[in-house]
């Protein structure tokens, strides 16, 4: 149990163009959805919360109108980047957080998705 | 000073081993504390979780919490070259916001 999938795992784009990544939970609820970035070697960086039925609270420095984020229901969360630049080639997680049973306070991660913004 | 300080590593060691893998943190207020396995371009997998203080063991792997020294570790028995990986640990207060606050990651390498 507690899995949760991202789609697409890899992506290539050209600059300007906008890439929507979905994350979502696949066999528990999650009222609450992280994302995150990496860059090689480095730790995660929190980008926003996001929380079903209302708008994501953004972390400093991340820009709520580049980063675009949807929480339409209790299983799925997306991320848009739009109009994509090289700079914001990197590897993209999503977390879900679990509020039943064993599994509660607990973030389960997705895979991650790799941006290359050409 | 960061919240949380984790030795990046890179640490190497023989098929065998015991590993020790430790973070200090600066803020009273983290009760929830979580170790983190990341293989290369993959997310991170929840290895180990622990409420307060106290000692865990599950199979290889033991985390011990100490909130009076603000320290957690995690050790692995046995070490097998498979554990080579990324090990980040992560924290959070009680309460409702499960945002996490987390270690750099110490890089891992377990030699056949």
């Amino acid at each position: 149990g507690a899995v949760v999938s991202q789609h697409p795992s890899w992506v290539i784009c050209k600059s300007g163009t906008s890439v929507k990544i979905e994350c979502r939970s696949l066999d528990f609820q999650a009222t609450t959805m992280f994302w995150y970035r990496q860059f090689p070697k480095q730790s995660l960086m929190l980008m926003a919360t996001s929380n079903e039925g209302s708008k994501a609270t953004y972390e400093q420095g991340v820009e709520k109108d580049k980063f675009l984020i949807n929480h339409a229901s209790l299983t799925l969360s997306t991320l848009t980047v739009t109009s994509a630049h090289p700079e914001d080639s990197s590897f993209y997680i999503c977390s879900a957080h679990s509020t039943s049973g064993a599994s509660y306070n607990e973030q389960f991660f997705g895979p991650g998705t790799r941006l290359t913004v050409l | 000073q960061k919240e949380v300080e984790q030795d990046p590593g890179p640490l190497s060691v023989p098929e065998g081993a015991i590993v020790s893998l430790n973070c200090t943190y600066s803020n009273s207020a983290f009760q929830y504390f979580m170790w983190y396995r990341q293989y290369s371009r993959k997310g991170p997998e929840l290895l180990m979780y622990t409420y307060s203080s106290g000692n865990k063991e599950d199979g290889r792997f033991t985390a011990q919490v100490d909130k009076s020294s603000k320290y957690i570790s995690l050790f692995i028995r046995d070490s097998q070259p498979s554990d080579s990986a990324t090990y980040l640990c992560a924290m959070s207060p009680a309460g409702n916001n499960r945002k996490l606050i987390w270690g750099l990651g110490t890089s891992l390498a377990v030699n056949p």
